[in-house]
């Protein structure tokens, strides 16, 4: 198994620009969870998917960004127009099955700068 | 609410002796437990988790953690450090509330590890 899979790992941009960032679940896996990692605020949930459907998109920073999963092996994550302030590494990851138990599998991430 | 408090933001020992993370938790009920390891530049990788079954669980690469009720702790050990150990460890809570879908991250403990 390849694993989650994050596409792209590096994105520079400038301000104002639009920004789409790209994950590919584990095959089988039927939970998505999209996450971003900074320095002062750590990680966070942005929001998850369960079969394709967003269950909790409470962590959501702003109407700027929003998060689509058109199938079970897709998702994306945009921002836009992008800020400076949103400059950090994105995460994905993906689970099998509801329990307190399983494991969430992390992707290896997308770096994003705003300039 | 469930929480998590990593006790030390950066840890640093000599290769070949012991580590110890410190981790203590706070919630109302049988906590999901688990530790993850995030090394640069990488995704999150888990390393053990607490299931109930067993107070002292055993993870990847050496590393166990014991679970303490009465010190509401989790505590991460290894008896002996390697230079592959150092990177950023992770202790997480799953959240009830979120039907254990969410996971609550502490803000991390940097391992160094020096020859």
């Amino acid at each position: 198994d390849a694993g989650v899979i994050q596409s792209p790992r590096h994105e520079v941009t400038e301000m104002g620009q639009e920004v789409t960032l790209r994950c590919k679940p584990i095959s089988g896996h039927d939970y998505l969870f999209w996450y971003r990692q900074t320095m002062m605020r750590g990680l966070e949930l942005l929001i998850y998917f369960n079969n394709n459907v967003p269950i909790d998109d409470s962590g959501m920073p702003e109407d700027r960004f929003s998060a689509k999963m058109p199938n079970a092996s897709f998702s994306t994550l945009k921002i836009q127009p992008s800020e400076p302030r949103d400059s950090a590494v994105y995460f994905c990851a993906s689970k099998r099955g509801q329990g307190p138990y399983n494991e969430q599998f992390f992707g290896p991430g997308t770096r994003l700068t705003v300039l | 609410a469930q929480s998590v408090t990593q006790l030390d933001s950066h840890v640093s020992v000599s290769e070949g002796t012991p580590v110890l993370l410190r981790c203590n938790y706070s919630s109302s009920y049988s906590p999901s437990l688990f530790w993850y390891v995030q090394h640069p530049n990488k995704g999150l990788q888990l390393l053990l988790k607490y299931t109930s079954a067993a107070t002292l669980v055993k993870g990847i690469n050496g590393f166990e953690a014991e679970f303490k009720k009465s010190e509401t702790s989790f505590h991460l050990t290894k008896p002996s450090a390697h230079m592959s150990d150092a990177a950023e460890y992770f202790c997480v809570v799953s959240d009830l509330s979120g039907g254990y879908n969410k996971l609550i991250f502490g803000a991390g403990t940097r391992l160094a590890v020096h020859p």
